[in-house]
């Protein structure tokens, strides 16, 4: 299965909001609600921020929201923070039993 | 809280097979989640190599399904990874996994990781 789309970095200002994108096909993203997000740091284990879409596990901060639009996923994070920059991957459910992840993004906190 | 644990050599020769376990702590392996192996080789992304469920059923990422195996032992409350034939490219940082909830493949739960390098 082919990964999904992501773009290889943005990055932003403290304070302000950025959005990465997850595209994916109708058979993944546009067919399932099970999109997650995971935060990497350098030498660490990625950390889910988000699940089934837009949900947020306790213990993370609400400047981080998820959505999706028919075969595009999206991550915003709102108020940019210092510690926020990290990789940031997308992975979605498909319809043949397998995992699939994006190619991660690097977010740079200017 | 449940945590999670990789362990096994941290180098392997080419053409040989690589052995990981996970060992499950805070929960029991035999609840119902499947629990998975995931990748990253340096500077990488992230690749999903598999997942097995307590009943022993299993999935895989195709591109490995050929060389992969994945088992479970309930005495001990750990799970194992068997990759045959390596070469360099199998060079990462191997994570085991679990999902946050029974559904999706969405993994909550994530073990520090390890390196395995793939050199003679």
């Amino acid at each position: 299965q082919s990964a999904l789309t992501q773009p290889a970095s943005v990055s932003g200002s403290p304070g302000q909001s950025i959005t990465i994108s997850c595209t994916g096909i109708s058979s993944d993203v546009g067919d399932y609600s099970y999109v997650s997000w995971y935060q990497q740091h350098p030498g660490k284990a990625p950390k889910l921020m988000i699940y089934d879409v837009n949900s947020r596990p306790s213990g993370v901060s609400n400047r981080f929201s998820g959505s999706k639009s028919g075969n595009t996923a999206s991550l915003t994070i709102s108020g940019l923070q210092a510690e926020d920059e990290a990789n940031y991957y997308c992975s979605s459910y498909i319809n043949s039993n397998t995992g699939v992840f994006g190619g991660g993004t690097k977010l740079t906190v200017l | 809280q449940v945590q999670l644990q990789e362990s096994g050599p941290g180098l392997v020769k080419p053409s040989g097979t690589l052995s990981l376990t996970c060992t499950v702590s805070g929960g029991s392996i035999s609840s119902s989640y499947w629990w998975s192996w995931v990748r990253q080789p340096p500077g990488k992304g992230l690749e999903w190599i598999g997942e097995i469920y307590h009943t022993g059923s299993t999935n895989f990422n195709p591109s490995l399904k050929s060389r992969v195996t994945i088992s479970i032992d309930k005495s001990k409350n750990q799970f194992s990874l068997n990759m045959s034939s390596v070469t360099a490219a199998d060079t990462a940082v191997y994570y085991c996994a679990r999902e946050y909830y029974s559904n999706g493949r969405q993994w909550g739960y994530w073990g520090q990781g390890t390196l395995v390098i793939v050199s003679s």
